[in-house]
């Protein structure tokens, strides 16, 4: 199946630190979601792109979806204790494609 | 706020047993999905359901998996014979519109855990 190369795998920041982390394929995708993860629960889906270049935020969450539709970015601004988990990059064409994720670890 | 339900919450069963994992998603919902992911990996897709039929589906859902929609509320994975590697935490969703080009949230529930023994 495709490859969703999602970096870092794993981030370490003092609150208050702002993040950010990316998500590669080697194909194009219509449509670029971003989900957290908490230890034990489903992902709950952040932010949703579906055209390329869109810029979208969700309060210190802000995402694109890049230009030529391989690749999408995720930035959290101040981060927070609450921040902490599992954050996944899903691409999604004729089905979803999940990135390996990136564990954010936010020190008080 | 609607949420989509799954049980039972932990399934154990032997190698080579059926289980059926059952799933409501939120009622005025078109599009269902089960997603896997085994333990401390990424989530996988495994099949997409839409006007009872299935729409797309990944290669690890093989003949040994089949989802079913068997009246207006349930949507449920059936697994025929489970195999070890099958052990992971299957996740059903659902969401209203083509997530294409219109702006909706696809809701996840809260999991169930599989352990084959």
């Amino acid at each position: 199946g495709q490859q969703l190369n999602q970096s870092p795998q794993s981030m370490f920041i003092q609150e208050g630190e702002d993040v950010s982390m990316n998500c590669t394929s080697s194909s194009i995708f219509n449509t670029w979601l971003w989900y957290k993860q908490d230890p034990g629960e489903g992902p709950v889906l952040l932010i949703a792109l579906y055209k390329a270049g869109e810029l979208t935020s969700n309060g210190r969450l802000t995402a694109q979806f890049g230009i030529t539709r391989k690749d999408s970015f995720l930035n959290i601004s101040a981060s927070i204790p609450s921040d902490v988990g599992i954050y996944f990059c899903a691409g999604f064409g004729n089905q979803f494609y999940f990135g390996t994720g990136t564990s954010l670890t936010v020190i008080p | 706020e609607p949420e989509v339900t799954q049980t039972p919450s932990h399934q154990v069963t032997q190698m080579g047993q059926e289980v059926i994992l059952r799933c409501v998603p939120i009622s005025n919902h078109l599009y269902f999905y089960w997603y896997r992911q085994i333990l401390g990996q990424k989530v996988e897709f495994l099949v997409s359901f839409y006007n009872n039929e299935i729409s797309e589906k990944s290669e690890i859902f093989d003949d040994q998996f089949s989802v079913e929609r068997p009246d207006g509320s349930n949507f449920t994975l059936k697994i025929r014979s489970t195999k070890l590697e099958d052990s992971a935490m299957y996740f059903c969703a659902s969401h209203y519109w083509p997530l294409e080009g219109v702006t909706d949230t696809q809701y996840f529930g809260p999991g169930t855990r599989l352990t084959v023994l």
